[in-house]
């Protein structure tokens, strides 16, 4: 596609659901980064794939948050057990390469906001 | 650990003046990139300017234009005639060159809300 895509743009869930949110990067990107962006906030890292390989996730949270980008493409975050302090947009940005030339530009997505009552 | 600090959560310019956001960082890094992001209520970030770090002219596009002072590690936006569509959070970002295991995450500061008053 010509961007980033997310999806849902939008969710609510009850304190205790799962929760799934999906980012489509730009055609043939290696680099999948996910952020949460609290309220009034910077976003805050979370993890990084480089093609289907999961190579950071230290920004995780907690066990409840898991990622994956089985085929090197689409990837998925998903949380568990959804708790409110989960409340935040969460931003999905890919980039074009890996070699040191790599300009470092990411492109964004509009983020998905997941509201935990 | 990289830090980004931009210690203006808000700031208000009249359409058509110049304004001025601040960030400084903190690294032991020598070869990086600074950028400057805006983010609009679609929360879709927007980059609008982008510096690297081994480059001593400060970089411009159009209206935006960035002071680099790299051994004080200052990193300040200034938007020329500003324009209504200008209004939006801007954060500043800092981003390594490629390492393998990190893929040179960006490290964002906590934004400034730019007001436009026509």
């Amino acid at each position: 596609g010509a961007g980033v895509s997310q999806s849902p743009r939008y969710k609510v869930a009850k304190r205790g659901q799962d929760v799934a949110l999906r980012c489509d990067p730009i055609s043939g990107h290696v680099s999948l980064f996910w952020y949460q962006q609290a309220l009034g906030q910077g976003p805050e890292f979370l993890t990084y794939f480089q093609n289907e390989a999961q190579l950071d996730k230290s920004g995780l949270p907690s066990d409840r948050f898991f990622a994956e980008r089985p085929e090197g493409s689409v990837s998925t975050l998903k949380i568990q057990r959804t708790q409110q302090e989960d409340s935040a947009v969460y931003l999905c940005a890919s980039s074009r390469g890996l070699a040191v030339a790599n300009t470092g530009e990411l492109f964004f997505g509009e983020g998905s906001r997941l509201t935990v009552l | 650990a990289q830090t980004v600090t931009q210690s203006q959560p808000e700031m208000s310019v009249q359409e058509a003046e110049t304004v001025t956001l601040g960030c400084t960082y903190d690294t032991s890094e020598s070869d990086y990139y600074l950028f400057w992001y805006k983010q609009p209520p679609s929360r879709q970030m927007i980059l609008v300017i982008r510096q690297e770090a081994y480059k001593q002219q400060n970089a411009t596009e159009n209206r935006f234009s960035v002071n680099f002072q790299k051994a004080a590690k200052s990193f300040s936006l200034k938007i020329s005639d500003s324009q209504l569509g200008d209004a939006a959070m801007y954060f500043c970002a800092y981003r390594i060159l490629f390492k393998e295991t990190s893929g040179s995450r960006l490290t964002f500061g906590e934004g400034t809300q730019l007001t436009v008053n026509p």
